[in-house]
């Protein structure tokens, strides 16, 4: 079975820095894009920008570039969303996707909570 | 960037009955690289479409999508009561990849 587990809820404050994870399993790691996505409270869904576990090379999103850094580990099967000055604003569900090359996200993570409060 | 402008926002309707959800594209989506996702609350968004009109493994054959170019719509044949929550497009042939913001399907 195809999956992408994320790693737990996470509870930070302001200009603290942050790495969460999500883990493929039961397909080829290295052929597919990771694409992130963030929901806030309450709101729809956004695309972050994506990493070629292959080679990491990273697309990002011109709303997001600057505040998130991806990575990835194809070794460990394991991508990574960074950031190194949380804000408020970062508060929301942070979505991982794989993605097959230039297509449609067809298998969702479970989704990481972050909460970013003072 | 691509703008994907759902309607409507939100759509009341009851089991059985004949849902039909739009989004429209400020521009042409290249290849009809456009999804429909549904997503229910507290739950990760589940494929539903992908190029325009092809079905997802495992998705009832209720659900179908058509469109091309600027305009596309998932269309519910009956309604059953699962398949209330938020249905968002999106498109993937041009970066950014976009969403729309979603309509919301609710029971009557």
């Amino acid at each position: 079975e195809v999956q992408l587990v994320q790693s737990g809820a996470e509870v930070k404050k302001p200009g603290e820095s942050l790495r969460i994870s999500c883990k493929g399993s039961g397909y080829s790691f290295s052929t597919h894009w990771i694409t992130w996505v963030r929901q806030m409270p309450g709101k729809g869904l956004e695309c972050i920008g994506r990493i070629d576990p292959a080679d990491s090379s990273t697309y990002y999103n011109p709303s997001f570039q600057g505040h998130v850094t991806f990575s990835a580990d194809k070794s460990i099967s394991t991508a990574y969303l960074q950031w190194s000055s949380l804000k408020a604003s970062d508060t929301a569900m942070y979505y991982c996707a794989r993605q097959p090359y230039y297509r449609h996200m067809d298998v969702w993570g479970e989704g990481t909570t972050v909460t970013v409060s003072s | 960037e691509i703008v994907l402008t759902q309607s409507p926002g939100t759509l009341s309707l009851s089991p059985g009955e004949r849902g039909t959800l739009s989004c429209r594209a400020s521009q042409s989506v290249t290849s009809n690289y456009l999804a429909w996702y549904q997503q229910k609350p507290g739950q990760a968004p589940r494929l539903l479409i992908y190029g325009a009109s092809s079905r997802a493994t495992g998705i009832p054959d209720r659900f179908s999508g058509s469109g091309s170019g600027t305009d596309f719509t998932v269309t519910i044949s009956r309604l059953e009561p699962e398949d209330f929550g938020v249905y968002y497009c999106q498109q993937y042939g041009s970066s950014p990849h976009t969403f729309g913001q979603g309509t919301k399907l609710e029971i009557k």
